[in-house]
């Protein structure tokens, strides 16, 4: 299998615009979980996904932020409009039975 | 004061040492840990798993969790240069909720 597949790896925009990002998940597994990691936070769980459901998503940070899961093979999470705080890390992780078990390589995102 | 906490390190070793990472926790709910190693510019890659109390041993590595205690380590034996990388500990309630919160990681370096 070739892993949880995360596009783009680096996003470079200005301020205002809108962002997606775009994920993959292993075949099979029936969780998927949206994180961001920052220097000063770490990881943080944004919102996760059983059978394509979205289950938790206390750590959205705002209504600028939303995410979906429109099949058991992709999900987006998308940010309108974007601010230079949401600079970070954004990793999509899949796996069975509630665990992160893989996570993809992650988006570089910078908000200019 | 955060809920996992996690000394950030840089922790040297020579090659060949007995590594010792751990974590403290402030929420006695936690029951289930995870460890995962981070390399620099990828995601985090799980290397061990355990529920409740007690050991869990997988080729070189050892996780111990102490609930009475609210510690988690991970033991690294006969460490490598290849084991170089960010550790990252992670911790859920369970319970049908399957929200883990990780460490800010502690940076390993091992010297050949």
């Amino acid at each position: 299998d070739a892993g949880v597949i995360q596009s783009p790896r680096h996003e470079v925009t200005e301020m205002g615009q809108e962002v997606t990002l775009r994920c993959k998940p292993i075949s099979g597994h029936d969780y998927l979980f949206w994180y961001r990691q920052t220097m000063m936070r770490g990881l943080e769980l944004l919102i996760y996904f059983n059978n394509n459901v979205p289950i938790d998503d206390s750590g959205m940070p705002e209504d600028r932020f939303s995410a979906k899961m429109p099949n058991a093979s992709f999900s987006t999470l998308k940010i309108q409009p974007s601010e230079p705080r949401d600079s970070a890390v954004y990793f999509c992780a899949s796996g069975l039975g509630g665990r992160p078990q893989h996570f993809g390589d992650g988006t570089r995102l910078s908000i200019l | 004061q955060k809920e996992v906490e996690q000394d950030p390190g840089p922790l040297s070793v020579p090659e060949g040492a007995i590594v010792s990472l751990n974590c403290t926790y402030s929420n006695s709910a936690f029951q289930y840990f995870m460890w995962y190693r981070q390399y620099s510019r990828k995601g985090p890659e799980l290397l061990m798993y355990t529920y409740s109390s007690g050991n869990k041993e997988d080729g070189r590595f050892t996780a111990q969790v102490d609930k009475s205690s609210k510690y988690i380590s991970l033991f690294i034996r006969d460490s490598q240069p290849s084991d170089s990388a960010t550790y990252l500990c992670a911790m859920s309630e369970g319970s049908g909720t399957y929200k883990y919160i990780f460490g800010t990681g502690t940076r390993l370096k091992v010297l050949a």
